[in-house]
């Protein structure tokens, strides 16, 4: 079946300018996350939902950082007021919450850069 | 912060095995250690996870010390596109939230 799909695969854009990237899980996947990745970097927890749950935002770097999750299905990410550090690639996951092994599939990211 | 160290990076020759270490001398008694890889300009993958008993599955084994402070991903024979920054994860199954926290991972470069 599909995998996790994300889209734009590579968006650039003006410092100060408003971004929104979309994550589309798995179908039935009831947990969904947002990490990122800077370069030669880890990757960072950003934003977690599950079902109907107050989602975990306590990896959001700051306010202009911001995450829905519609119809507990596609998410999207929006960053305002964009800066040049805000560049990196940023990855959505979805799992089954009643998975044993809670395995998390990642999608192929979204390359972000911030002129 | 991770709570995992492993080696910066590590080669292996194609064809023979891949023993990834990683030590979590803090690892708590309902933490479970979770492997994923990242190949180069692609998401994580999940590999493999373990409580305190060993695990094998179609991709690789997983050996954890009897203490629990260490483990080993064994990928028994490695291939070139088994080339990946190899992630030692150790968290709680299940719980408010199930957020992976990776650390820098160990760079395996299979060599042909």
């Amino acid at each position: 079946g599909a995998g996790v799909s994300q889209s734009p695969s590579n968006k650039v854009t003006e410092k100060g300018k408003d971004v929104e990237l979309r994550c589309d899980p798995i179908s039935g996947h009831t947990a969904l996350y947002w990490y990122r990745q800077s370069l030669g970097q880890g990757l960072e927890f950003l934003i977690y939902f599950q079902g109907n749950s107050a989602p975990d935002k306590s990896g959001l770097p700051s306010d202009r950082f911001s995450a829905e999750r519609t119809g507990g299905s596609v998410s999207t990410l929006t960053i305002q007021r964009t800066q040049q550090e805000d560049s990196a690639v940023y990855l959505c996951a979805s799992s089954l919450a009643t998975s044993g092994s809670n395995e998390q599939f990642f999608g192929p990211g979204t390359r972000l850069t911030v002129l | 912060d991770a709570k995992t160290t492993q080696p910066t990076s590590m080669d292996c020759a194609e064809g023979r095995a891949a023993n990834l270490p990683c030590n979590h001398s803090t690892i708590s008694g309902n933490e479970y250690v979770y492997w994923y890889r990242q190949i180069h300009s692609q998401g994580p993958q999940y590999i493999i996870h373990g409580l305190k008993n060993n695990e094998t599955n179609e991709m690789a084994s997983l050996i954890i010390t009897e203490d629990r402070k260490s483990s080993t991903l064994i990928l028994p024979h490695a291939t070139l596109r088994d080339t990946a920054v190899y992630y030692c994860i150790v968290r709680p199954q299940g719980g408010a939230t199930n957020k992976l926290i990776f650390g820098t991972g160990t760079l395996l470069a299979v060599q042909p």
